[in-house]
């Protein structure tokens, strides 16, 4: 069985820093592509960033570029988001979610239960 | 960046009832258009990807058509449990990009 645990979500103050983990099992992880998605409170979804199962391709939603940086262990099953000069408009819910199909930009089959980032003072 | 944009925003029916949702890219997608169901509080569920081809486990109910710029799902009789958020996302170029939903109500 696919499985996604998401964590690392919290409270951070405006300008700080964050690090989320995806922690992944029933699947090899080390041959598909992986991605962040996010939900802000009451908003529709937006894609984050995408990396491929290698780590070797990534790609970056223009309202992340620079400030996040996606990553994967593929000696842990894990893969990461680290989140930099963190805005009030980056508060959302952030799902890790796996691609259907080993060499392609996607859908996504499996998706985390999510883990809520709250970027205030 | 494609923008899709779904319509109607709202769409309330009965159970029973057919429902047909609208997703239009603002260039050519080919097929490369997937659908998600979402329920309040739980996470996206993949319904049709590559515009027409059901995910694993998807009732028969659902359906999806389309290519190019215009695409439909389709719910052929409303159960209980497809009252909720539908997503229209686009695989053809970076950036990825998901439409603002369609809400189904009863």
């Amino acid at each position: 069985e696919v499985q996604l645990v998401e964590s690392g979500g919290g409270l951070v103050q405006p300008g700080g820093s964050l690090r989320l983990s995806c922690a992944a099992s029933g699947f090899t992880f080390n041959t598909y592509a992986m991605a962040w998605v996010r939900q802000a409170p009451g908003k529709g979804l937006e894609w984050v960033s995408r990396i491929s199962g290698s780590g070797g391709t990534i790609y970056y939603a223009d309202s992340v570029k620079g400030r996040f940086t996606i990553s994967r262990d593929n000696s842990k099953n894990t893969l990461y988001l680290h989140m930099n000069s963190l805005r009030a408009d980056d508060t959302a819910v952030y799902y890790c979610a796996k691609n259907l199909a080993v060499a392609s930009s996607g859908p996504f089959d499996y998706w985390g239960q999510g883990t809520l980032v709250t970027v205030s003072s | 960046e494609i923008v899709l944009t779904q319509s109607p925003v709202t769409l309330p029916l009965s159970p029973g009832e057919r429902a047909t949702l609208s997703c239009r890219a603002s260039q050519s997608v080919s097929s490369y258009l997937a659908w998600y169901q979402q329920k309040p509080g739980q996470a996206p569920r993949l319904l049709i990807y590559d515009a027409s081809n059901r995910a694993t486990d998807i009732p028969a109910r659902f359906s999806g058509s389309g290519s190019g710029t215009d695409f439909t799902l389709t719910i052929s009789s409303l159960e209980p449990e497809d009252f909720a958020v539908y997503y229209c996302q686009q695989r053809s170029n970076w950036p990825l990009t998901f439409g603002g939903g369609t809400k189904v109500e009863i």
